[in-house]
Parts: C-alpha cells; sequence; structure tokens
C-alpha cells in the first residue's frame, strides 16, 4: 500500500520559521516534491528531491531522508501570505503518477 | 503560455445525470493528469495519459468513469449516472519533462443535488 502522513494543521507567527514534516510508506520510492494550495486555488509545484539532503529555493527549502522514509519543507522568514495548504507527494517510480499526502494547513498570525 | 484551463468552472447536476468535463493543458505539454480532490484532502489521482495514450487508471475509479485524449491535446472526463459521492473538485494538471513538476488548472467543482 501506499501512505503519506503529514501534520494536518501547523500555526506560526509571521516572520519565524516553520517545519512541516511528511513521512511516507510506499511500495516504491523515486523522489518526494511539495506543492503549495491556497484557498480556493490550484496546487503549485514548490520543489523536488529525489537524493538525501536539503534543497534551497529562496526561503522555501526542503529535505530528504531516504533511509527515514521522511521529508521536510521548511518556511523561513514567514509571510502571511504563506498561509496555505502544503502538500507532500512521491513518486513510487520514475514514469509513475504521484501520490498526494492529505496536507498540512498552515495558519500564519500576525 | 496561458496555463493549464478547464471548463466548466463549476457544474451542479442532478443524481444519474451524465457530466463531461474538459481540460486544456500547456501547449507543448506530453503529460496530462487528472485528479479529484474533496475539502481537506489531496488530490486523489485518478488517471493519466501520455500523448493520445492512457497509461493508467485508479483502481479507485469505478466504471462510470471515462477519460480521453484525442490526439494528444485536450482531454475530457465523463462521469455517467452521477452519484452524490462524487462531488469535488475535479483538477487537471500537466507536465513536459517530469511526473513531479505539474501545472494544475483551476479545476471544475462539480455538486450533485
Amino acid at each position: 500500500g501506499q501512505s503519506l502522513e503529514q501534520p494536518s494543521e501547523v500555526t506560526a507567527v509571521e516572520g519565524a520559521i516553520v517545519q512541516i514534516n511528511c513521512t511516507y510508506q510506499t511500495s516504491g520510492f523515486y523522489g518526494l516534491s511539495w506543492y503549495q494550495q491556497h484557498d480556493g486555488g490550484a496546487p503549485t509545484f514548490l520543489s523536488y528531491n529525489a537524493l538525501d539532503g536539503l534543497e534551497e529555493t529562496g526561503r522555501f527549502s526542503s529535505f530528504l531522508s531516504r533511509s527515514d522514509s521522511y521529508g521536510y519543507l521548511l518556511l523561513q522568514e514567514l509571510q502571511m501570505k504563506d498561509s496555505a495548504s502544503y502538500f507532500c507527494a512521491v513518486n513510487p517510480a520514475r514514469d509513475d503518477k504521484i501520490i498526494f499526502g492529505k496536507g498540512t494547513r498552515l495558519h500564519i498570525l500576525p | 503560455d496561458t496555463g493549464v484551463s478547464q471548463d466548466p468552472r463549476h457544474k451542479i447536476t442532478k443524481r444519474g445525470q451524465n457530466v463531461t468535463f474538459r481540460c486544456d493543458p500547456i501547449s507543448e505539454h506530453n503529460r496530462l493528469y487528472w485528479y479529484r480532490q474533496t475539502l481537506g484532502q489531496g488530490p486523489e489521482f485518478l488517471t493519466y495519459f501520455q500523448n493520445e495514450a492512457q497509461l493508467e487508471k485508479s483502481r479507485l475509479l469505478s466504471d462510470r468513469f471515462s477519460a480521453e485524449r484525442p490526439k494528444g491535446s485536450f482531454s475530457t472526463l465523463e462521469i455517467q449516472r452521477t452519484e452524490q459521492g462524487d462531488s469535488a473538485m475535479y483538477l487537471c494538471a500537466s507536465s513536459l519533462a517530469t511526473i513531479y513538476e505539474q501545472y494544475f488548472g483551476p479545476g471544475t467543482r462539480l455538486t450533485v443535488t
């Protein structure tokens, strides 16, 4: 079977740093990606990790540990516009579909 | 590049009716995906195409659902004999070279009464 676990909600303060964790159990693993979705909007791609380590893209970074079946998304210098749902997604094989987690709703307090 | 478009944006139908949704991907993208999303959940994979070939269909998808992508361009998703449980947002996405970086359309919100 395939399962991805991430916290349902996280709250943080504007300007702070927040980490959203994702653990996965899938029949195969090729890579882990992250998507952002604002209320009423479409998911948008943020980052992708196929190898262990940290990938940095501006204020967002994503980490993967294949041996631990674990990854996280790190958001720095939080802004109110970062209030959204964040989904981790696994592609079990190179040319296969991706499977999304249930998402983490990020609330940002002023 | 005008992005992925979907039509209609909203559809209200009575139980038992058939509905069809259309997705126009980004023009050079050869891969096209359909997902279903309900409130508080992540996108749930339904099916995907590479060019005009339908490569996979979710086992969760009943025989009431069918999708086509003639000529490898736009795609349609048809739901026959709709049920209240079909009420959801139907999302389409496309990609070019990778599976993991997908571009989503705005979705079609289906309400079955």
